[in-house]
């Protein structure tokens, strides 16, 4: 089974600073997405950012960025400038089973600090 | 904006009765899943659909069945509600392209209660 690992199932950053979330996944796919998604308390689950594994470039959408090393498998979020709604879980997912399938990571409870 | 709505938001169910939770998508996604999400367990996956009346497990299949009679709709279905699945139940759905997996879109999850 492909699994996907989160160390870190709680982290609390400073309003304004960065802050950086794990992520290592498993999967014998050789072209594929990651993705990262935020599911703020008792509100939906939405998608954060996407990563094509064939692209060496990582992907950035506003504040919220990736570090993907293909090799060693690990696809970390990193939040910029944090501000009180990025408090959420977030969760990230690798492709598993057939190519319509994630596997998701046990979350990060993410708490913003004002 | 893709739009995944779930026919309730909160459930109380006693042991033994079926369940019936409805999802529907509407923006003529292929694919659409049933997760069940525990607290430090992240979404395990029950079932999922690919096309109208075909179906496939998920990872966690044991107790719970799925109906696809149209599109738009996928209903995840409890014959017998025990109370170890009480639990938060998302819905989601996706398009197909080609060998990748597409982003999923999720619906506001239902909690439901088994007592």
């Amino acid at each position: 089974a492909q699994t996907v690992t989160q160390s870190q199932p709680e982290m609390s950053v400073q309003e304004a600073e960065t802050v950086t979330l794990s992520c290592t996944y498993d999967t014998s796919e050789s072209d594929y997405y990651l993705f990262w998604y935020k599911q703020p308390p008792s509100r939906q689950m939405i998608l954060v950012i996407r990563q094509e594994a064939y692209k060496q470039q990582n992907a950035t959408e506003n504040r919220f960025s990736v570090n993907f090393q293909k090799a060693a498998k690990s696809f970390s979020l990193k939040i910029s400038d944090s501000q009180l709604g990025d408090a959420a879980m977030y969760f990230c997912a690798s492709p598993s089973g057939s190519a319509r399938q994630l596997t998701f990571g046990s979350g990060t409870q993410l708490t913003v600090l004002p | 904006d893709v739009k995944v709505t779930q026919s309730s938001r909160y459930l109380v169910k006693r042991t033994g009765e079926k369940v019936f939770l409805e999802c529907v998508q509407d923006m003529d996604h292929e694919n659409m899943f049933w997760y069940r999400q525990d607290p430090g367990l992240g979404l395990r996956l029950i079932y999922f659909s690919y096309d109208v009346k075909m179906k496939e497990k998920g990872d966690i299949p044991e107790g719970y069945s799925v109906s696809r009679e149209k599109k738009e709709r996928f209903s995840l279905i409890l014959e017998s509600a025990s109370t170890n699945q009480t639990s938060m139940y998302l819905c989601a759905s996706s398009r197909s392209s080609g060998g990748y997996q597409e982003t999923q879109y999720f619906g506001p999850g239902t909690r439901l209660l088994v007592l």
